[in-house]
């Protein structure tokens, strides 16, 4: 196993279109976190997954971001109507159990213009 | 509540000690970690807590008080490749068991 993956690593997309990333996580892990960073500061937790099961969304996200995780493994991460403030990276993590580490993917720029 | 608290930046000199604090306003603590984060860079796992104490791998140790909320980083004989941004973060039990990060303490280490 490679440890988790994001796709794409970059993406720049015109302020009002729609935009997916996609997080493949360590096969066997069941927990998978979405975060948002922006330069200067910690992960902000976005949504997390136990299994198939999303279990908190933040309050702090609009109903534009939503996430799936339909089959247990992969997950993906959609922003509708993107808008420059959504310009971030965008962090995927999984672990095996809540209470182990979790590890992190390489994340996804995301620029809007 | 759920904040957990660091200080926003720290300077040391090549080949000190800094010890990064981290203090957390919760009940139903279930385990505190501490992550690297080199600029432009995923974070990478430092270490775990969930029992009082000391916990020492090489040079980074990491202490926990569940009583007082609190836990630190320990950088001994500092190294330029140190600087960097360390994340502390809880898991809550009280917020369904999942990983909430500080803002993370940028570490500029000089020669």
């Amino acid at each position: 196993d490679t440890g988790v993956s994001q796709d794409p690593r970059h993406k720049i997309t015109k302020r009002g279109q729609n935009v997916t990333f996609r997080c493949d996580p360590i096969s066997e892990h069941n927990r998978l976190y979405w975060y948002r960073q922006t330069l200067g500061q910690g992960p902000e937790f976005l949504t997390y997954f136990q299994n198939e099961a999303q279990l908190e969304k933040s309050r702090l996200l609009s109903d534009r971001f939503s996430a799936e995780r339909p089959k247990g493994s992969f997950s993906t991460l959609e922003i509708q109507r993107t808008e420059q403030g959504d310009s971030a990276m965008y962090l995927c993590a999984s672990s095996l159990v809540p209470e182990a580490e979790a590890f992190f993917g390489q994340g996804t720029r995301l620029t809007v213009v | 509540g759920q904040n957990i608290d660091q200080p926003t930046e720290m300077t040391a000199t090549e080949g000190a000690i800094v010890q990064i604090n981290c203090t957390y306003q919760t009940s139903g603590f279930n385990g505190l970690f501490w992550y690297q984060q080199h600029a432009g860079e995923a974070p990478t796992f430092l270490s775990y807590n969930v029992l009082d104490g000391l916990e020492e791998k090489g040079r980074f140790s990491s202490f926990l008080s569940r009583s007082k909320g609190y836990s630190y980083l320990l950088l001994k004989e500092l190294q330029m490749k140190d600087s960097a941004s360390y994340l502390c973060a809880g898991v809550l039990k009280a917020a369904g068991n999942k990983l909430t990060f500080g803002g993370g303490t940028r570490v500029l280490v000089k020669p």
